[in-house]
């Protein structure tokens, strides 16, 4: 079946741009996950989500960042005022619980310049 | 919260021979430790993970040890092949925690040279 899919791939935008990023999680999978990784990292955790509720956001950097899941598939992570240091890529995950494999997507490189 | 460490950052072998990727943790919590296969612009893929009640696991190959009195794990590829050049992450996980999130390690950039 259809894995997890991302888009944009690239989104290029400027700073102080407002930008959506889109995630949609394998079909059934009742958990979410955003991540970001920088060049040369590994990914770092954002926010899971369980159902519609974020169930973990601890790992969102500030207050400029934000995701939902209004009907429990579909994500949006949106970043308000963009900032140079928000260049990266943004991983979504989903799993078929919280205790099971993540799969990830291809995820969505984010230039700001 | 957790801490995984990761070496070596890069590796280089001759198509044929084997490497090994070492990671530790420092949370005794942990218990379930994935390794994620990256290659260029594509997102981690799952290729073998280990939970704590058990010391190795393999699957044609490759392998994985865990040794939880050390808390260090780690992943060893033999008769390596081109197509095995990518990234690699560890990274670990408390499966019996309410939160989500998996640990990564830094990486290790894999060249196996034909």
């Amino acid at each position: 079946g259809a894995g997890v899919s991302q888009t944009p791939s690239n989104k290029v935008t400027e700073k102080g741009k407002y930008v959506e990023l889109r995630c949609d999680p394998i079909s059934g999978h009742t958990a979410l996950y955003w991540y970001r990784q920088s060049l040369g990292q590994g990914p770092e955790f954002l926010i899971y989500f369980q159902g519609t509720g974020a169930a973990d956001d601890s790992g969102l950097p500030n207050d400029r960042f934000f995701a939902v899941r209004p009907e429990g598939s579909v994500s949006t992570l949106k970043i308000q005022r963009t900032e140079r240091g928000d260049s990266a890529v943004y991983l979504c995950a989903s799993s078929f619980s919280r205790s099971n494999e993540q799969f990830f997507g291809p995820g969505t490189r984010l230039t700001v310049l | 919260g957790e801490n995984v460490e990761q070496h070596p950052s890069t590796l280089s072998v001759q198509e044929g021979d084997s490497a090994v990727i070492k990671c530790t943790y420092s949370d005794s919590a942990s218990n379930y430790f994935p390794w994620y296969k990256q290659e260029l612009g594509k997102g981690p893929q799952l290729i073998i993970d280990i939970r704590s009640n058990v010391g190795e696991k393999k699957d044609q190959r490759i392998a994985v040890t865990l040794n939880k009195t050390a808390k260090h794990f780690s992943l060893h590829i033999t008769e390596t092949q081109p197509e095995d050049s990518a990234v690699y992450f560890c990274a670990a996980y408390d499966r019996g925690s309410t939160l989500g999130r998996l640990y990564f390690g830094r990486g290790t950039q894999l060249t196996v040279w034909p």
